[in-house]
Parts: C-alpha cells; structure tokens; sequence
C-alpha cells in the first residue's frame, strides 16, 4: 500500500531564513511525487513534480525538492521564505499504474513571521 | 480558463438535511476527482471520473454520499441525510488524459458545516 507521511504539521519560520518541509513515502512499485500548496481560502496549486530524471527539482516561487529514492525522502527546500510563503503544504504519491490516484500526506503549514 | 468552478462556496445545514455540492471542470478535461479534507484525516478522494463514467468510488464513506457526473461539464456530490461528522471542505478537481502522469487542478472548495 501507499503511504505519504509529513512530519511536521507545523513550521514556523522567519522571514528570509531557509525551510526545508519534511515528507517521506511508502511503496513497493516506481512513484511519482508531487508538491502541492493551499493559500487560505484556496484550493490546492502543483508547486513542483518529479516524475523521472534528475532527483532534484525546481518549482515555482522559488521552492525546490529533492528526490531521495533510498530514504524514500521528497523533502520541500527554500533558501529565503517570504510572508507570502505562508500556506499549508501538502505532499502527494501516485504509485504503480494507476497515474490519477493520488495519496496526500497531511499537510504542514508554513508559518513565516516578519 | 476560469479554473475548476464549484458552488457554492459555504453551506450551512441541519442534521438530516439533504446537501448537493456542484462542480464545473476545466473545459477539455476528461477527469474529475471529489476530495474532501478534514483535520482529523487530511486529504482523502472520494471518487473519481473519466469520460462521466465513475471509475473508482472506492473513497465514497457510505450510501449517503452520491457523486453523479451526466455530463463533461458539470458533476454534483450529494449528501442525503447529511450528519454533523460530515462537516469538511469539499474540493473538486480535474485533468486531462494525456499519456503518464497530469496535473489535478484543484477548484476553491466548498466548505459545509452541518449543524
């Protein structure tokens, strides 16, 4: 079965400091992992996938992640977060054939305090 | 595009009341997904479509939920009698069907409540 497990739900952070945004899955088969954010009131937005090729990936605003197929790791870095950087962060598989079931992890909100 | 569209955006009902959730795909996408998000279990597809017809609603909590799609720009998640525990944001999403793996796009969610 696929799991996806955030570890952190909450992280707070300064503004300008760096983030890195835990999230480790389960399965047996080849995945696919993806990044999504939620701004309040919002529904979900795709930040970054890795689907195949080089383990590290780049998204949007800034943020990238790297796959770790040995920690079975696709942890979410940025360098200098900005106030608008704070949302709910929510890390996604999809596992073996079926491309259009995907398992979310809980979420970890991103707190960025001035 | 204007995005996924669903409405309404809140709704506020009574224990035993019968709820129905709309959603509008993006024009051209041939697969829609029901979520529904809570603090207690995240994230969690109900059911999804392909072509209006249901492909897995493995997801679906009980016989009360019923997700209908009658055509490829409009499907609905009924709630029939709805229950406090219910109570969660609903989100629809789509996608086209291209070869491998396609982005969900996620609508604005409507977030029930139910009394």
């Amino acid at each position: 079965a696929q799991s996806v497990t955030q570890l952190d739900s909450q992280v707070p952070v300064f503004e300008e400091a760096p983030v890195e945004l835990r999230c480790n899955y389960s399965s047996s088969v080849s995945v696919y992992l993806f990044w999504y954010v939620q701004y309040p009131n919002q529904g979900l937005q795709l930040l970054l996938k890795y689907l195949s090729g080089s383990t590290l990936v780049k998204g949007i605003n800034g943020f990238e992640a790297e796959f770790n197929k040995s920690q079975t790791s696709f942890h979410l870095r940025k360098p200098s977060v900005h106030i608008s950087d704070t949302a709910e962060y929510f890390c996604a598989v999809i596992a073996g054939n079926n491309f259009n079931k995907f398992y979310f992890g809980s979420g970890t909100k991103l707190n960025v305090k001035p | 595009d204007a995005g996924v569209i669903q409405s309404p955006r809140h709704e506020v009902t009574e224990m035993g009341q019968e709820v129905t959730l709309r959603c509008k795909p993006i024009s051209g996408h041939d697969y829609l997904f029901w979520y529904r998000q809570t603090m207690m279990r995240g994230l969690e597809l109900l059911i999804y479509f392909n072509n209006n017809v249901p492909i897995d609603d493995s997801g679906m909590p009980e016989d009360r939920f019923s997700a209908k799609m009658p055509n490829a720009s409009f499907s609905t998640l009924k709630i029939q009698p709805s229950e406090p525990r219910d109570s969660a944001v609903y989100f629809c999403a789509s996608s086209l069907s291209l070869q491998g793996v396609n982005e969900q796009f996620f609508g604005p969610g409507t977030r029930l409540t139910v009394l």
